[in-house]
């Protein structure tokens, strides 16, 4: 079967840095996706991995390794508005996106 | 960037009674629309993917009469909930997709917080 898995929540404090991580299991890959999603607000787009390595884009970085079916969010200079949740998702080979259950992400002053 | 919009944002209805939810992309046209559920602590569950002018795919599990999906155009999706009873509360969220990115990125709605007595 098909699998995200991610934290379900961590703590972080204001100013600090954070790594949110997650792992899959698909059938192909098309690409990882990170999304952030507030309290009953739709996601919004992060960042797109198809390629391993870094991407940095501002305080978020992302990060992919095929071979090791991983990948992480890392957020820095974390800021209060940063307190949301972080979905992870993987689009397998039909170019379906599979979401892992997001990591709730809290920060503290 | 592109914009997709929902109407309505929010839903009280009574059990038994039908509800229509409109996605609507606003500067771009969308090939492809796909409709989410969400319940409180969890993660999104694609619920169908439609295609303008043809038939939707349902996901395992989801009743396509009961839940009515229509892309009759380039810019426009609705999801019906036929008959809604408790058990249909949620978050409903739509994304659309032009296709024209080489990853197929999924634009979302606001999405629509139904509840149902």
């Amino acid at each position: 079967g098909q699998n995200i898995d991610q934290p379900t929540e961590m703590t972080a404090t204001e100013g600090a840095i954070v790594q949110i991580n997650c792992t899959y299991q698909t059938s192909g890959f098309n690409g990882l996706f990170w999304y952030q999603q507030h309290a009953g607000e739709a996601p919004t787009f992060l960042s797109y991995n198809v390629l391993d390595g870094l991407e940095e884009k501002g305080r978020f970085s992302s990060f992919l390794s095929r071979s090791k079916g991983y990948s992480y969010l890392l957020l820095k200079e974390l800021q209060m508005k940063d307190s949301a949740s972080y979905l992870c998702a993987v689009m397998d080979s039909n170019y379906q996106l599979i979401w892992g259950a997001g990591t709730k992400l809290i920060i503290k002053p | 960037g592109a914009v997709v919009s929902q109407h309505p944002s929010w839903v009280i209805c009574k059990s038994g009674t039908s509800v229509k939810i409109e996605c609507r992309s606003l500067d771009f046209q969308a090939t492809t629309m796909f409709w989410y559920r969400q319940f409180p602590k969890q993660s999104l569950m694609l619920m169908a993917t439609s295609n303008e002018g043809s038939k939707a795919t349902y996901e395992q599990g989801v009743e396509k009469d009961k839940f009515l999906i229509n892309h009759a155009s380039l810019t426009l999706s609705t999801l019906t909930v036929t008959s809604a009873h408790p058990e249909d509360s949620s978050f409903y969220i739509c994304s659309a997709s032009s296709g024209t990115t080489s990853y197929n990125e999924q634009f979302f709605g606001p999405g629509t917080r139904l509840t149902v007595l």
